[in-house]
């Protein structure tokens, strides 16, 4: 059953650390995003890859942000230096290339949720 | 910019009754539009979508119909279950911002007994 795989699934840590999420893109699946979650702001898009090359993190602060596909199996999303404002709940999802038949399917990770104190 | 705007929840019904979640949307262009939902501890789930004005999106009783005169994708049940009580999503996205997904806030959905 192929699915997108998030870890940490939890992640309690203190303001100033560096928070690393890894997500393992379903195999084949070309486009991988990054998406936060919070209750006031709803679903933000942060990144946005193809083919592993960078589309689109205009939605990521540039500062303390960065999101990598060292490989097609691997997306990490890094935060240096976390801050409280950060707790979210931090969605990876990834989808064929888009088509006609495809586009808009995405798959979502169960998400890794970040309390940073 | 491309945005979707959704009725503002909570919505709670009583099981069996009929249910309408609104959505409309601004881009430009012909968006595809998707109904996405979110059970509690999980991530999100493609439900439904249609590519082009007029069609209609559906799986496990939920029907959602693309009007291009209105840019509305309102979904509709009959008869809700207990078991559809979730945050549901309405999303479009578009090739000239490279598909990705851009989202409505989310209507939570709560039936009961």
């Amino acid at each position: 059953d192929a699915r997108v795989t998030q870890t940490p699934r939890h992640k309690v840590t203190e303001m100033g650390q560096e928070v690393t999420m890894r997500c393992q893109p379903i195999l084949g699946h070309n486009t991988v995003f990054w998406y936060r979650q919070t209750m006031m702001q709803g679903l933000e898009l942060l990144a946005y890859f193809r083919n592993r090359a960078p589309l689109d993190d205009s939605g990521m602060p540039k500062d303390r942000f960065s999101a990598e596909m060292p490989d097609a199996t691997l997306a990490t999303l890094k935060i240096q230096p976390s801050e409280p404002r950060d707790s979210a709940v931090y969605f990876c999802a990834s989808g064929p290339l888009p088509t006609t038949a495809t586009t808009g399917e995405l798959f979502f990770g169960e998400g890794s949720r970040l309390t940073v104190l | 910019g491309d945005s979707v705007t959704q009725m503002e929840g909570p919505v709670t019904l009583s099981e069996e009754a009929f249910l309408t979640i609104n959505c409309t949307y601004t881009a430009t262009g012909y968006p595809s539009l998707f109904w996405y939902v979110q059970y509690p501890g999980e991530g999100l789930q493609l439900l439904l979508k249609a590519t082009k004005a007029d069609d209609k999106g559906s799986n496990k009783g939920f029907e959602a119909t693309y009007r291009k005169e209105t840019t509305s994708f309102h979904l509709e049940k009959g008869s809700v279950q207990v078991s559809d009580s979730a945050v549901y999503f309405c999303a479009l996205s578009r090739w000239g911002s490279n598909y990705k997904l851009t989202f409505g806030k989310g209507t939570l959905l709560t039936v009961n007994p």
